[in-house]
């Protein structure tokens, strides 16, 4: 069975500062989403890694791979009240077809 | 180019009745997977389906859940018998093929309560 562990669990920040939220497993994933949720939503897509290594940006959010492809971190700079919500990590191991393991979630709260 | 649909978007039911969940997938879109988010959990995998099969059912539960995916029309999840520990949001997700990359798009989700 495959697992995700995401941290930390909670994060309350003031505005402007920055942020990292981690996900890390045991096992080999062929690839990583990471996806924002907000209350009443489903989960929105914000990036996919599928190379060990991998970094991608988007905004003021950066997106990484570990190397070993078994683990990826986000993080957020100079955080804004509008980065406020759950966010998850979602793992997909190619010869699961279909199956993405999920993390905890990260909820992340940003305090004017 | 609307996103993935699910309908209803909130369903109560009495412990004993039937819930019908639906779900069509994003335009293109050919393959769905349907998750549970239990209250303070994550998401889990339930079911993966094509049109006409399915293709991944280890996180159904035994017994009263069904999953469907028709040549027309949407997905469905069955659960029959409810009870109430069967609350909890579902969401459909799609994805055009089955790929590398694993990429789904999430609908917005059926919230079931069961009173």
């Amino acid at each position: 069975t495959q697992l995700l562990e995401q941290s930390p669990q909670f994060l309350s920040i003031q505005e402007g500062e920055n942020l990292t939220v981690y996900c890390n497993s045991s096992s080999v994933f062929s690839s990583l989403q990471w996806y924002r949720q907000e209350p009443g939503e489903g989960p929105v897509l914000l990036v996919t890694v599928v190379t060990g290594g991998e970094v991608k940006k988007l905004k003021r959010l950066t997106f990484q791979f570990g190397d070993a492809r078994k683990d990826s971190s986000l993080h957020i700079t100079a955080a804004q009240p509008g980065d406020t919500g759950l966010y998850l990590c979602a793992g997909g191991a190619g010869t699961s077809y279909g199956k993405l393991t999920f993390g905890q979630g990260t909820i992340l709260t940003v305090h004017p | 180019n609307a996103g993935v649909m699910q309908n209803p978007r909130h369903l109560v039911r009495r412990r004993g009745q039937e819930a019908r969940l639906r779900c069509s997938p994003m335009k293109g879109h050919s393959h769905v997977y349907w998750y549970r988010q239990l209250p303070e959990e994550g998401l889990k995998f339930m079911v993966y389906l094509q049109k006409e099969n399915i293709i991944d059912e280890s996180g159904m539960p035994k017994e009263r859940f069904s999953a469907e995916f028709p040549k027309e029309g949407p997905s469905i999840l069955r659960i029959q018998q409810v009870v109430r520990g069967d609350s909890a949001a579902y969401f459909c997700a799609s994805s055009m093929a089955l790929s590398f990359t694993d990429t789904q798009y999430f609908g917005p989700g059926t919230r079931l309560t069961v009173l």
